[in-house]
């Protein structure tokens, strides 16, 4: 059974330009959520989908934005790129049991951004 | 100061020797998860703790929720344990993780 799947793998940007990355979680997971992660820091919470409803935000700007699909796939959008947007994009999918906590989170390959 | 820290940041060791990664947090949360990066960016989950011990193989993840800290420990080290391992906790609601920034551990052989 497939992972978690990100598209493409790389990507190389230019300041100014908009971003479009995708996701598609583990066959019957219906949450999604979006990670950025700088070269040597830990990932950041961007954002967490659960039946095509955006269910959390962390703090990044409007910039951001994300949606998910009928078939729980996801997309990440991000507008006027800045340097500092360029970093290792990860999606993790889960199986929501009775709650949206405490469901172990798979993670895909990652998407590298690099604006130039 | 970060909510979740990890110490040490960098740990080289030889093959064979037991290895303790430590995570403190500051927060209360709903679950603590620990992660292996590899080089090129994957990410897979170890263990999922919300109280008390689990082992899978040689690894061992402990969690202390009145001292709010937790600890995973590699038994006989392998080379190929070298990878950078990574504490998130989840606060609850859909808040999403929140990461430490990771131990990058070398094993030697």
């Amino acid at each position: 059974d497939a992972g978690v799947t990100q598209s493409p793998t790389h990507l190389i940007k230019t300041r100014g330009q908009h971003v479009t990355l995708r996701c598609s979680p583990i066959s019957g997971h219906k949450s999604v959520s979006w990670y950025q992660q700088v070269l040597g820091q830990g990932p950041q919470f961007i954002f967490q989908y659960y039946e095509k409803e955006e269910r959390g935000r962390g703090n990044f700007p409007d910039r951001f934005s994300a949606r998910q699909f009928p078939n729980y796939s996801s997309e990440l959008n991000v507008n006027a790129l800045l340097l500092g947007d360029s970093a290792l994009y990860l999606c993790a999918s889960s199986f929501p049991l009775q709650r949206l906590v405490n469901n172990e989170q798979f993670f895909g390959p990652g998407t590298r951004l690099t604006v130039l | 100061k970060n909510e979740v820290e990890q110490s040490p940041q960098n740990l080289t060791a030889q093959e064979g020797e037991f290895i303790t990664i430590n995570c403190s947090y500051s927060v209360g949360i709903s679950a603590l998860h620990w992660l292996q990066q590899h080089p090129g960016g994957g990410i897979v989950s170890l263990f999922m703790l919300s109280s008390g011990k689990k082992k899978h193989g040689r690894l061992i993840a402990t969690i202390n929720i009145q001292e709010k800290h937790s600890s995973l420990h590699i038994t006989a080290s392998h080379p190929r344990d070298s990878a950078v391992y990574i504490c998130a906790v989840r606060r609850g609601g859909a808040d999403g993780l929140t990461f430490g920034k990771g131990t990058h551990l070398i094993i030697q052989p």
